[in-house]
């Protein structure tokens, strides 16, 4: 099974709103990852977790929070958004054990499209 | 630093034929991997095929196969007999010695004609 779940689907959310996306792996995967993908553009790396813990942030606003509870889940919180946070946002996760994945490819779940207004 | 160029914005296949998308990259880590990834327009990005830098064979997964060129630094990605399904956006990314970060391409928009 390489399934990567993410909800909700949609999102449409003012610049005063709070909403959290979720992402979901039963992979057993151990590093976890936030992608943020405009139209047309290649996919930019957000955060990364590794083994629970927050390993790599790329400079993101505040404004996005995430939020790993445990090796399974993935939350991104959004707090006061700009209309130019609308994207697609992709979750993905992989292995981190050598021998477990020969190329740590990374699996990706459907994103969520999120449209501030 | 890590570089992933894709030079073709847009490409047209006939079905059932094979087409290739081209990859080239730069690092100066001497173990890296290749990656491929396949867009559809619903929006999941789906592994397709990967390519380390020590393996001697060039990767294959059914209908794709990675091109390996080291000394060139290029990955292209081969799909024969070209179906409706697979039109696509294509990324092709690489990862260096810090195997959580990806760098990608900035894709190839791939249409299969009836």
């Amino acid at each position: 099974d390489t399934e990567v779940t993410q909800t909700p689907k949609h999102l449409v959310m003012g610049m005063t709103n709070k909403k959290s996306l979720k992402c979901e792996q039963h992979m057993g995967h151990r590093a976890m990852y936030w992608y943020k993908q405009k139209a047309k553009k290649p996919p930019e790396l957000m955060f990364v977790y590794s083994y629970e813990k927050l390993s790599i942030n790329e400079s993101v606003p505040s404004r996005f929070s995430p939020e790993c509870p445990n090796s399974s889940l993935l939350n991104l919180h959004l707090h006061a958004l700009q209309p130019e946070d609308s994207a697609l946002y992709l979750c993905a996760s992989s292995h981190l054990t050598p021998g477990l994945a020969r190329g740590y490819e990374q699996y990706f779940g459907p994103g969520t499209r999120l449209t501030v207004t | 630093a890590q570089k992933i160029t894709q030079t073709q914005p847009g490409m047209f296949v006939q079905e059932k034929e094979a087409v290739t998308l081209d990859c080239t990259y730069d690092t100066s880590d001497p173990s890296y991997g290749l990656f491929w990834y396949k867009q559809p327009s619903s929006g999941e990005m789906i592994f397709l095929i990967y390519q380390g830098s020590y393996d001697q064979q060039n990767a294959t997964e059914g209908r794709y196969s990675l091109n390996f060129q080291k000394a060139r630094k290029s990955a292209n990605l081969v799909i024969s007999a070209s179906q409706l399904g697979d039109s696509a956006m294509y990324f092709c990314a690489m990862r260096g010695y810090n195997f959580n970060k990806f760098y990608f391409g900035s894709g190839t928009k791939l249409n299969v004609k009836p």
